[in-house]
Order: structure tokens, then sequence, then C-alpha cells
């Protein structure tokens, strides 16, 4: 059965640095979203992207945050100056369709900023 | 934006009895309600979702009811196995412009004691 894969599955960095979580998502499909979950809180959704570019994203995903689909296979979430604050689990996620279609999670990147 | 609650935070229950977890929306233009089981170490994965033009559905031990009316919907596990240990999480998503995201309630990890 197809998945969604990420890489890696653990990061440990220092404040003021960049880092580049990587996402394969499952290769029909067309729509890509990052959430983060950090310790003992909810999911939150950071930002939903098709077409080569962001459908939408959330308050959360400031000027530090960006995305990219590099290329026809990989779907990269990069946190350009890291904050503690980031230190979370971050997942990729990807739907067939858009609004409404089911998100498929990738098993997230722990991502711990010193 | 949307707000969803989720009950209990904990849940431990017999093999073989029911579970049920229950969530409640704030955005009443949520039409989709996915319910997502974490496994330790591994990211969400969908287990069923319920659109709104219906009230129940049912996959084998697994069901959800959902009531448009009060904004709430439930999941329940018939038949418990300790297989179904695992934080459980419901989620919602409307269908307003540009709103692909999904709102995540907070969890519930559920334990069945053999």
């Amino acid at each position: 059965e197809p998945e969604v894969t990420q890489t890696p599955s653990h990061q440990v960095t220092q404040m003021g640095q960049e880092v580049i979580l990587r996402c394969v998502p499952i290769s029909n499909h067309l729509y890509f979203y990052w959430y983060r979950q950090i310790l003992g809180q909810k999911v939150e959704f950071l930002v939903s992207f098709y077409n080569n570019e962001i459908s939408e994203k959330s308050e959360i995903f400031d000027d530090q945050f960006s995305v990219e689909r590099p290329d026809g296979s990989n779907f990269t979430l990069k946190i350009r100056s890291t904050k503690l604050e980031d230190s979370a689990m971050y997942f990729c996620a990807s739907s067939e369709g858009g609004r409404q279609e089911t998100q498929y999670f990738g098993p997230g990147t722990r991502l711990l900023v010193l | 934006g949307e707000n969803v609650e989720q009950h209990p935070s904990t849940l431990s229950v017999q093999e073989g009895d029911s579970a049920v977890i229950k969530c409640t929306y704030s955005d009443s233009a949520s039409n989709y309600f996915p319910w997502y089981k974490q496994e330790l170490g591994k990211g969400p994965q969908l287990i069923i979702d319920i659109r709104s033009n219906v009230g129940e559905k049912k996959d084998q031990r697994i069901a959800v009811t959902l009531n448009k009316t009060a904004k709430h919907f439930s999941l329940h596990i018939t038949e418990t196995q300790p297989e179904d240990s695992a934080v459980y999480f419901c989620a919602a998503s409307s269908p307003l412009s540009n709103d692909y995201k999904l709102s995540f309630g907070a969890g519930t990890t559920v334990t069945v004691r053999a």
C-alpha cells in the first residue's frame, strides 16, 4: 500500500540554524500539507500546497517557514532560523484531491532545537 | 476558525468492552469529520470518516455518529482488543473557500486492559 515517507525521523539542531524536513507524498496525490504537534498539544495545520504554490497557510507559518516541491517526488519544509519553540513533531500529509479528501500522514520528523 | 474539543483525554477499558470518544466543533459550516489513530512512533492513520450528509457510518467494530444540530460527533469502538490501544484524534474540515486544513482535537489515549 502506498504511503507518505519522511526524512529524517529525528533532527537535532542549534537555535538559529536552518533545517530542511523532507517528505515524499503518495505518487498520484496532488495536494500536500505540513502539520506540527508540539509535545502535549494538538496537531496544528501549517500549510497546504497545490500546483506548485501555497493554497493556504496558518498564522504559525511566518516568514521563517517555506515549502518547496523541488522535483516530481519530494516536498520540503524549510525553517530558516530555528527557535526553541519550533521543537515539535512535524507531519507531512498528502491527498489525491483537495477539500475534504482523505489526507494520508507520514510518520513524522521529530525536531529538537537546542 | 474551527475549534474542535475532544473528550476524554484518557480512556481505559477492559478488553471486550466498548470505548466511546466524543468531539464537538464550533464551525457550523464544517462538513467532513475524519478520525485518526496514532500508534507509538507512527503518524496518524485514518480509521474512519463521515460527511455531514449522513448521521452514522460503520466499519466492522468501528462506528462514527454525527449530530449536526448539536455540532458533535463520536467514535465508537466495540469489542475492544489490545491492538486498539493508541491515541485517537478527531478532526473537522470546513468547505469554505481556500480552506483545506484539518482542525484536530487534542487526542484521546485509549488503553485496552487484557
